[in-house]
This record gives structure tokens, sequence and C-alpha cells, in this order.
């Protein structure tokens, strides 16, 4: 069974530039998580959706981040402007539903100079 | 108060040694209870997962859930150079809102 999808791996921006990570959940998963983990941190959730619906979003950052997940398989997470303070890597999750285990991407590590 | 406090460590034990991981959580509704391993520069894997209260074993990890106390932890029999990692500990709220909480994660050496 594949894994949980993330790319770019890697991704160095300028600040005010933006940028856009994609996550492709295991399949099946009706749920998709991304969160931000900030070096020396646990990860902090940014959103949450159940199908193509947003269950959370409380922690997102809604003047610069948003994020979508059309037709309730992919998702995209933006980021415009960056800041400095972005830096971090950014985890894509899924389970099967709410409550259920979370099974993580890889993640896409960010720098913003 | 953090929602789910660790202590962040580093926590060193003696190879073949037990280790302790401990996590505390604020709020008493929480219903499901996650242990992550997190090596250096990857993501978080799933170690065990408790929902009741009393121990759980699979290998040589055995998690132990204390709801009255708002207290889960996490103990590593016979421990191994390999298991030297970042240990997530995950709340889950449930009752609705099944938002997971993470600490920031204990830092664990095990020292050959």
């Amino acid at each position: 069974e594949a894994g949980v999808a993330q790319s770019p791996r890697y991704k160095i921006i300028e600040k005010r530039q933006s940028v856009a990570f994609w996550c492709n959940p295991i399949s099946g998963h009706a749920t998709l998580y991304w969160y931000q983990q900030i070096l020396g941190q646990g990860p902090k959730l940014l959103i949450q959706f159940q199908n193509n619906g947003v269950v959370d979003d409380s922690q997102l950052p809604k003047d610069r981040f948003s994020a979508e997940r059309l037709k309730g398989v992919d998702s995209t997470l933006k980021i415009q402007p960056a800041k400095l303070e972005d830096s971090a890597v950014y985890l894509c999750a899924s389970s099967l539903g709410s409550g259920n285990i979370q099974y993580f991407g890889a993640g896409t590590r960010l720098s913003v100079l | 108060q953090k929602e789910v406090e660790q202590n962040s460590g580093p926590l060193s034990v003696p190879e073949g040694a037990i280790a302790s991981l401990n996590c505390t959580y604020s709020d008493r509704v929480s219903q499901s209870f996650f242990w992550y391993r997190q090596y250096s520069g990857k993501s978080p894997e799933l170690i065990m997962s408790i929902y009741s209260n009393g121990d759980k074993e699979d290998g040589r990890f055995t998690a132990q859930l204390n709801k009255a106390s708002q207290y889960v932890s996490l103990l590593i029999r016979d421990s191994q150079p390999s298991d030297s990692a970042t240990y997530l500990c995950a709340v889950n709220k449930g009752r609705g809102t099944y938002k997971y909480i993470f600490g920031t994660g204990t830092r664990l050496k095990v020292l050959a």
C-alpha cells in the first residue's frame, strides 16, 4: 500500500515570495491534515479536511496561508507571501477518518531567506 | 498550561536499560492517545495507540494510561541505540472535535 506522498521535499525561497506544497493521501483515507513543525517543536495542526470540507483551520494564519482539497483526494497548501518565521517542515498526514491513526508523509522542508 | 506536556530531554539511558517517557494532558475529555517516534530529519511514525486505562504491550514497548491522573507513558524495554529518537505524545480530544494535539517531544539517547 502506497503511503502519503508529498512534494517537493525541499524548497528555498526569499521572504515575500509564494510557495505551494502538494499532498496525496493514502487511498481511501477521508481525513487529511497539514501540520507545521518548527525545529525542536512538535507538529502543530494547521488545517484538517474531512473529504473536501474543512473541519478545523483555527490555527491557520489565513492572511497568508490557504489550503484546498478538491475532489476530496489531493491537497495543496499555499503560503503567500512567505515570512522568515514560516521556515519549518510542513507535514501532511491522512487517516481513515477523524480520530483514527494518522500516517505521515515525508514532509517538505521550507527555508525562507 | 500546555495542552500536552512532555519533558524535552534529552533522556539518556544505557543500552539494555528501560527508558521511561512521560506525557501529561490537560483536557479530561481526551479519548485517544498515541506515541510517535521521529528520527532526526524524518517524519513521525506511530509506535503505539492506547484508548483505555491500564497497560498495552507491543514487543519491547508498553504504553500506560491513567485518565484519572491525566497521564500517559511509554516504556521501552531492552533499549537499543536504534531507539535513539524524539518521541512525540499525541492526544485526540474526540467527542466531535477529533483534534490531535502533539507534545513537543522527548529526545531519547540510548548509549552503547
